[in-house]
């Protein structure tokens, strides 16, 4: 009931291409859900993030599409860049500030 | 710039010590948060505080305890560290309840061996 699940593992994208990470939840409580960027030796950063009663939020290159009836949302990064590397986490906000985070994605931009 | 610091960037234990790792934040947060990352599971949270000497159990707090005696400060003890508790440990903190922007530490990477 707490989980996210997060999909794929790990992704190959062509410089200039479109990355596609997508998450599905079950607990309808949940009330926020961020996206989390992660470099190799840093901690997690916030990186976009989207209420349920938005169906798409849009920042620079990233954007997150939210489908409510379906339980799901997704972060695509439009024209990739070998900076975008990094793993990325989805997560989910229940009600006491306690985020619970998918497993994460890999991704990996190649020139 | 906001900051968490995790005093200590790799740890090597043995098994059986008494680990202590330390979080300090300078952003005045309210809440903190203890989660250990390992591949395949993401991050997983262990123990949680809303508030100074107070605490709360995240989905894995076995092994584990906390302290937060000041607002700033959160420490996550292990009581007698074991080699399942081999992994990345990221600390965290949030201004508000509801907010969900976490600002992270780099973590500690932690080995008992």
């Amino acid at each position: 009931q707490q989980q996210v699940k997060q999909s794929p593992q790990s992704l190959i994208v062509q410089k200039g291409g479109i990355s596609i990470i997508n998450c599905a939840y079950e607990n309808t409580a949940f009330d926020y859900f961020p996206w989390y960027q992660q470099f190799p030796g840093k901690g997690p950063a916030l990186l976009i993030a989207i209420r349920p009663d938005v169906s798409e939020k849009k920042e620079g290159r990233f954007t997150i599409s939210f489908n409510k009836s379906a339980k799901q949302f997704s972060l695509h990064i439009m024209d990739s860049q070998p900076g975008d590397s990094a793993t990325y986490f989805c997560a989910a906000l229940l009600n006491t500030d306690k985020l619970i985070f998918g497993t994460g994605t890999r991704l990996q931009v190649f020139p | 710039d906001v900051k968490v610091t995790q005093s200590s960037r790799y740890l090597v234990k043995r098994t059986g010590e008494k680990v202590f790792l330390e979080c300090v934040q300078d952003m005045d947060h309210e809440n903190m948060f203890w989660y250990r990352q390992d591949p395949g599971l993401g991050l997983r949270l262990i123990y949680f505080s809303y508030d100074v000497k107070m605490k709360e159990k995240g989905d894995i707090p076995e092994g584990y305890s906390v302290s937060r005696e000041k607002k700033e400060r959160f420490s996550l003890i292990l009581e007698s560290a074991s080699t399942n508790q081999t992994s990345m440990y990221l600390c965290a903190s949030s201004l508000y309840t509801g907010t969900g922007g976490y600002t992270f530490g780099s973590g500690t990477r932690l080995t008992v061996v």
